[in-house]
């Protein structure tokens, strides 16, 4: 939906580097949930996510991997020190309520690691 | 752990026919399983099924829920090469903040 804004669309980072994915909800939606889908798998919940505060996180891998949505601005999705196994498209999706049926996706981010 | 498994994992078939898509689901607490079709970019939402037996409809697109035996199914008639696509279930689980929980997909080609 083009409601939802994801940049970049594409990144490509070498080993090591930092990763920062952005993602701007669909005005009036103050619920973030951001996804990973792997080449061959499905999508795979990360992270939900609402103003200021992390919901739940228990998709996210324990290290590297951080999230936040801050008052003002997109919510960011930061990988630090890529690997290859970080190669995958990043989804994001907003509601405006608790319902994460009723979200809208982005477009994605795909991540490739070199 | 829940678990979303759908099949087939990929299909081909020639425009005009019929296709029946399944997917199958374990998980706690059961809410809603939604359907999606993804085309190289963002999900697009298809249905959402909360009662067993119930059709929903859209179109050449049909899906029915049965809650007993734990699937789903996604019918499509009189396909059209512009039906190709990756279909994605997802399971919703109440009174938890988590996510939804994907299957891994079925790709399906229209040939022409």
């Amino acid at each position: 939906n083009a409601g939802v804004m994801q940049n970049p669309r594409h990144l490509v980072r070498r080993r090591g580097q930092e990763a920062r994915l952005r993602c701007s909800p669909m005005k009036g939606h103050s619920h973030v949930y951001w996804y990973r889908q792997l080449p061959e798998e499905g999508l795979k919940f990360m992270v939900y996510l609402q103003k200021e505060n992390i919901i739940d996180e228990s998709g996210m891998p324990k290290e590297r991997f951080s999230a936040e949505f801050p008052k003002e601005g997109p919510s960011i999705l930061r990988i630090q020190q890529v690997v290859r196994g970080d190669s995958a498209a990043y989804f994001c999706a907003s509601s405006q309520g608790l319902r994460r049926t009723e979200a809208f996706f982005g477009q994605g981010t795909r991540l490739t690691v070199v | 752990e829940d678990k979303v498994v759908q099949s087939p994992l990929s299909l081909v078939v020639h425009e005009g026919d019929t296709v029946t898509l399944n997917c199958s689901y374990e998980v706690t607490n059961f809410r809603s399983l939604l359907w999606y079709k993804q085309e190289k970019k963002a999900p697009t939402f298809l249905f959402m099924l909360t009662s067993s037996g119930i059709e929903k409809k859209s179109g050449r697109l049909s899906s029915i829920l049965d809650k007993k035996e734990l699937f789903s199914i996604l019918n499509i008639t009189a396909t059209q090469t512009g039906d190709s696509a990756v279909y994605l279930c997802a399971v919703e689980r109440g009174g938890g903040a988590d996510g939804l929980t994907f299957g891994k997909g079925t790709h399906l080609i229209i040939q022409p």
